[in-house]
């Protein structure tokens, strides 16, 4: 139930085009759901977050939609750039843990 | 730059050895975590302090020796590793075990 499953493992879109990665959990006493982004060589850093009494929040070409009822939310990254190629975590926070996805690996081609 | 300073950045290791990992962060949290990055297990907490108490050990084997002298400074002692100990070490820092924390670069371990 602490368990956030995170799909697809890996994903590679064509530059311009929109990235989407995807995540599902169980536990309803979740309270945060941050997104990471970690490039080679460096540590996760936060990209967007949301709560859940909220359905979407954008920040530039980054968005997260999260869904109550069906337990799920997304990162859509739109426009996406070379630059964005990175690996993405999900995570989900309560009663002072956070709990992670296992990680997408995003190659954008030129 | 990183308010979550880790160092060795790299650090090649026999069985034997005993080495330690360091890590400073200048944020002004008081809680601090080691984390295991490796292609099996991509983020796999396995220590957490909080003001200078450990709140949190995930059933980390006894070779792995976690220090926090203070909450700036956190430690990872290491000794007699297996080669499957070989991964990416993040430390991380956070306000009292908030929902928003700060990963430093890591360091690299090899175990030969």
């Amino acid at each position: 139930q602490q368990q956030v499953k995170q799909s697809p493992q890996s994903l590679i879109v064509q530059k311009g085009g929109i990235s989407i990665i995807n995540c599902a959990y169980e536990n309803t006493a979740f309270d945060y759901f941050p997104w990471y982004q970690q490039f080679p060589g460096k540590g996760p850093a936060l990209l967007i977050a949301i709560r859940p009494d909220v359905s979407e929040k954008k920040e530039g070409r980054f968005t997260i939609s999260f869904n109550k009822s069906a337990k799920q939310f997304s990162l859509h990254i739109m426009d996406s750039q070379p630059g964005d190629s990175a690996t993405y975590f999900c995570a989900a926070y309560s009663n002072y843990q956070l709990i992670w996805g296992a990680g997408t690996k995003l190659i954008i081609k030129p | 730059e990183t308010g979550v300073t880790q160092t060795p950045r790299h650090l090649v290791m026999g069985m034997t050895n005993k080495k330690s990992l360091k890590c400073e962060q200048h944020l002004g949290h008081n809680a601090m975590y080691w984390y295991k990055q490796s292609a099996k297990k991509p983020l796999e907490l396995m220590f957490v302090y909080n003001f200078k108490e450990q709140t949190e050990n995930n059933s980390v084997p006894s070779r792995f020796s976690p220090e926090c002298p203070n909450s700036s400074h956190l430690f990872l002692h290491l000794h007699t590793l297996q080669p499957e100990d070989s991964a990416l070490y993040l430390c991380a820092s956070s306000r009292s075990t908030g929902n928003t924390i700060y990963f430093g670069e890591g360091s690299w371990l090899t175990v030969v």
